[in-house]
């Protein structure tokens, strides 16, 4: 079946670091979402992005979607403490029926 | 801002009696979820409703879980003769449209003992 891949597992910058996430698909997908959830939290819709080669920005965050849509990434420029929590993608098939999550990424930040 | 609402927040059941989780998406969605996050480990796409049925399940949704619609407001998850691997927290969202974001609510977390 349709799986999500996310990397890194984990990662630890120090604030003001940047950080990035991966996600790579093993079928071409509809949409690629981006969700964020806290500790003891639900996952927090941040960002769909649906074109081939789009790149959609948020204050610090910036969002790709790859030419082949098959692959994602999200990147944190100068991290802050707020930033902390798990990093989530997720595949969107067409008519929107069913979602695929990647694994995650847990970013920690140290003031 | 209108939310997704889940109950109970948390269920202790003995292994292999039934549970029913509820939840109320928001009220003008038509597109409704059931996810599953096993402590620690990523969020589970289990089934899609959309015009009263199920539109699209995952291999976890077997015959031990059914979701109902049963009137206009609540979505409810039924898993029968539960199992102690069906400890998690189980999410509910739901969207506007295929396209629009999904709103999750809080979460009920299942413990099955």
């Amino acid at each position: 079946g349709q799986q999500v891949m996310q990397i890194p597992q984990y990662q630890h910058v120090q604030e003001g670091e940047d950080f990035t996430t991966y996600c790579n698909s093993s079928t071409t997908l509809s949409n690629i979402q981006w969700y964020k959830q806290r500790p003891g939290g639900h996952p927090v819709f941040l960002i769909q992005l649906v074109k081939s080669g789009e790149v959609k920005k948020q204050k610090r965050l910036t969002f790709q979607f790859g030419e082949a849509k098959k692959n994602s990434s999200l990147h944190i420029t100068a991290t802050q403490t707020t930033d902390v929590g798990t990093y989530f993608c997720a595949g969107g098939n067409t008519g929107g029926f069913k979602t695929i999550f990647g694994a995650g990424t847990r970013l920690f930040v140290k003031a | 801002e209108p939310e997704v609402t889940q109950t109970p927040s948390h269920q202790v059941t003995q292994m292999g009696q039934e549970v029913i989780l509820r939840c109320v998406p928001i009220s003008n969605h038509l597109y409704f979820y059931w996810y599953r996050q096993i402590l620690g480990q990523k969020v589970e796409f289990l089934v899609s409703f959309y015009n009263n049925e199920i539109s699209e399940k995952s291999e976890i949704f077997d015959d031990q879980f059914s979701v109902e619609r049963p009137d206009g407001s609540n979505f409810t998850l039924k898993i029968r003769s539960t199992k102690l691997e069906d400890s998690a927290m189980y999410f509910c969202a739901s969207r506007s449209t295929g396209i629009q974001p999904q709103h999750f609510g809080d979460g009920t977390r299942l413990s099955i003992l």
